[in-house]
């Protein structure tokens, strides 16, 4: 089975621009995670789903954040307007049950300029 | 509150050098579950191990063991051996399972480079 699926892999935007991360799980996974990483405030976990709902959405940092899962296979982050602050790589993973291992994706390194 | 505290930021090491990794843990849970991940330079991050509250035997995987030790809320873990390859940044992180309210922290990661 295939891992995590996240696109872009890379993406560079101007500071208000919309941007749109993707995410798709390992098929079977009931939970879905979103996280930022950047050097000065390490892994931050940004919001997670169970069974497509959104569970814990504290450590979404602003308005300008919002997530989605339509479905299973399939979730968005978005943050409109971004900012150069917002620039880090950002990770989805997923897992079985949330007291079980996560499976992250390559990741996708957001900057903004 | 929960908290994982790694307090290596980094470690650089020979290869072939033993080298352990800390990790200390709070929780008021009696029920938890204590992993460790590794991100390569390549940067995706990679399950380790898991371990939970109730099992504290040790565990050894080639080169690699974990001592879990609650009375210290310890969750330490050796690399033996290092080889280049080791080098990399590795987290522990702590899930808790309080009832409904789940909580999952992430250690600040400890940067480990093992030098030919």
């Amino acid at each position: 089975d295939a891992g995590v699926i996240q696109s872009p892999r890379h993406e560079v935007t101007e500071m208000g621009q919309e941007v749109t991360l993707r995410c798709k799980p390992i098929s079977g996974h009931d939970y879905l995670f979103w996280y930022r990483q950047t050097m000065m405030r390490g892994l931050e976990l940004l919001i997670y789903f169970n069974n497509n709902v959104p569970i814990d959405d504290s450590g979404m940092p602003e308005d300008r954040f919002s997530a989605k899962m339509p479905n299973a296979s399939f979730s968005t982050l978005k943050i409109q307007p971004s900012e150069p602050r917002d620039s880090a790589v950002y990770f989805c993973a997923s897992s079985l049950l949330l007291t079980y291992e996560q499976y992250f994706g390559p990741g996708t390194r957001l900057t903004v300029t | 509150a929960q908290k994982v505290t790694q307090a290596q930021t980094e470690i650089s090491v020979v290869e072939k050098e033993d080298v352990t990794l800390d990790c200390v843990y709070e929780t008021r849970d009696t029920t938890y579950y204590l992993f460790w991940y590794k991100q390569p330079p390549s940067g995706e991050l990679v399950f380790l191990i898991r371990r939970n509250s109730f099992d504290e035997q040790n565990e050894i995987s080639g080169r690699y063991s974990w001592n879990f030790q609650k009375s210290t809320s310890s969750f330490n873990f050796t690399i033996t051996a290092s080889q280049v390859v080791d080098s990399a940044v590795y987290f522990c992180a702590l899930i808790n399972s309080g009832g409904s309210n789940y909580k999952l922290t992430f250690g600040k990661g400890t940067l480990l480079t093992v030098n030919p």
